[in-house]
Formats: C-alpha cells, sequence, structure tokens
C-alpha cells in the first residue's frame, strides 16, 4: 500500500475550519484514501474515505487532487473535542492477503484552541 | 449503543504470566482484525479473521501471540509468558463485509492497557 506523509502537528482556532492535508504520492489507480481520527484514550474513529471523487458527509469533507497524489480532511468548524491525532491511510481495493487491514502512520496530532 | 466492546479496559500482568483479553464485535460483522498500539504511535497490525478463518497473522510480534475466533463473532487474544515489552493497547476492530475490498470502513473499541510489570 502506498505511503502517506502528514505533518506532525497542526492548530486551529475553535469554530474556525481545520484542514488537515495528506500526501500520498505513490497513489495508484485502485487505492482509497482513508480518514481516521483518535482522541485521547479511546481507539480510532472512521471520519470518511474516498477513491476520486470529493467526498462529504456530517462529520468532514475530503479532497482529493485531480492527480490523486494529495488529498485535504477539511473540518468546516472545529470544536475543542474535534483535539485528537488524525491519520491518513492509503488502502488498496483488491482480495487476497493481508490488503484488508489498515497501515497507520504517526498521523497529524491537531490542538483545537479555544 | 453496540458498539465494538473490549475487556478487561486494562490488565497489570507480572512478567512471565498468560494473558487473554477479550473482544466482542458488533453484531453480524464479518471482518474482525486486532492491532497493537504503543505509547506515541498509531496502531499496528497484528491479526486478521474473516468469520471463524483467521487471514492473516503475519503482525502477531513472536509465537507467544496467538488469536482465535472460534465461532465467527467473539474473539480473544492471548500473550503467553509475558514481557514488558508487550506492554501496549491492544485494539480490536470490526467492519460489517469483507475488508479486502477496500472500500469498507472499521470500526474500533476502546482498547485494553496492558502493563506489564
Amino acid at each position: 500500500d502506498a505511503k502517506t506523509t502528514q505533518p506532525p502537528s497542526m492548530d486551529c482556532a475553535e469554530g474556525r475550519a481545520a484542514n488537515l492535508p495528506c500526501n500520498h504520492s505513490t497513489i495508484s489507480g485502485n487505492e482509497y484514501v482513508y480518514w481516521y481520527r483518535q482522541i485521547h484514550s479511546q481507539g480510532p474513529q472512521y471520519i470518511i474515505h474516498g477513491l476520486k471523487n470529493n467526498e462529504t458527509n456530517e462529520m468532514a469533507s475530503l479532497i482529493i487532487t485531480e492527480d490523486r497524489k494529495s488529498s485535504t480532511l477539511i473540518l468546516p468548524h472545529a470544536t475543542l473535542r474535534d483535539t485528537a491525532v488524525y491519520y491518513c491511510i492509503v488502502r488498496v481495493a483488491r482480495y487476497g492477503g493481508s490488503q484488508g487491514n489498515l497501515i497507520f502512520g504517526k498521523g497529524t496530532k491537531l490542538s483545537v484552541k479555544p | 449503543g453496540a458498539g465494538v466492546s473490549q475487556s478487561p479496559r486494562y490488565k497489570v500482568a507480572k512478567r512471565g504470566q498468560d494473558v487473554a483479553l477479550r473482544c466482542d464485535p458488533i453484531s453480524g460483522h464479518v471482518s474482525l482484525f486486532w492491532y497493537q498500539q504503543a505509547l506515541g504511535q498509531g496502531p499496528e497490525f497484528l491479526t486478521y479473521f474473516q468469520n471463524e478463518a483467521q487471514l492473516d497473522k503475519s503482525g502477531l510480534p513472536s509465537d507467544r501471540f496467538f488469536a482465535e475466533r472460534p465461532e465467527g463473532s467473539v474473539s480473544t487474544l492471548k500473550i503467553q509468558r509475558t514481557q514488558q515489552e508487550d506492554s501496549a493497547v491492544y485494539l480490536c476492530a470490526s467492519s460489517p463485509r469483507d475488508t479486502r475490498r477496500g472500500d469498507t470502513e472499521a470500526f474500533f473499541g476502546q482498547g485494553t492497557r496492558l502493563t506489564v510489570v
């Protein structure tokens, strides 16, 4: 699976949009981009995923560049409860072997400040 | 709420002791994963079940680690002769479909924090 690169930390003011970047320059055509977050002392929480098109749900929006080499997770109105480590993961869509699991990096620690 | 449930939440074991960690996945979920998370690191894959079949155990760090899911629902991760380096949070996750498709999200439990003294 393709490797991802994320900044180790970011700050965001409460109520403002948080834009978390992720580089995945070696992504291939059949790999999905997933975002999870992990709030302190909890298990990772699924946020959103996409293949080619931009996606939006009740939690966030995912913007994937046309060449698919990078993406941005957008939390439109960050709150203090959004303080967490955010993981960007690329995941291949094929059967067989270990491709079913998620490979986590170190993620981005987002601190939302009042 | 019927999320993924793990027990115990905390476990302190003396070095050399055997431990068993339990995971109750979301009802009906076919895929189940175990991950190990050291302090300050992201979760690392241990093993993967599709129903009762253990399809991948490539992440288990040694033969002291053993996982089972005999009836395709509840799973147990067993660690024999625990060592200090086994201290970590052990996370269980389940998915409703075959995650090898690539387009299926996983739902995580809160984890079991194991401390070996």
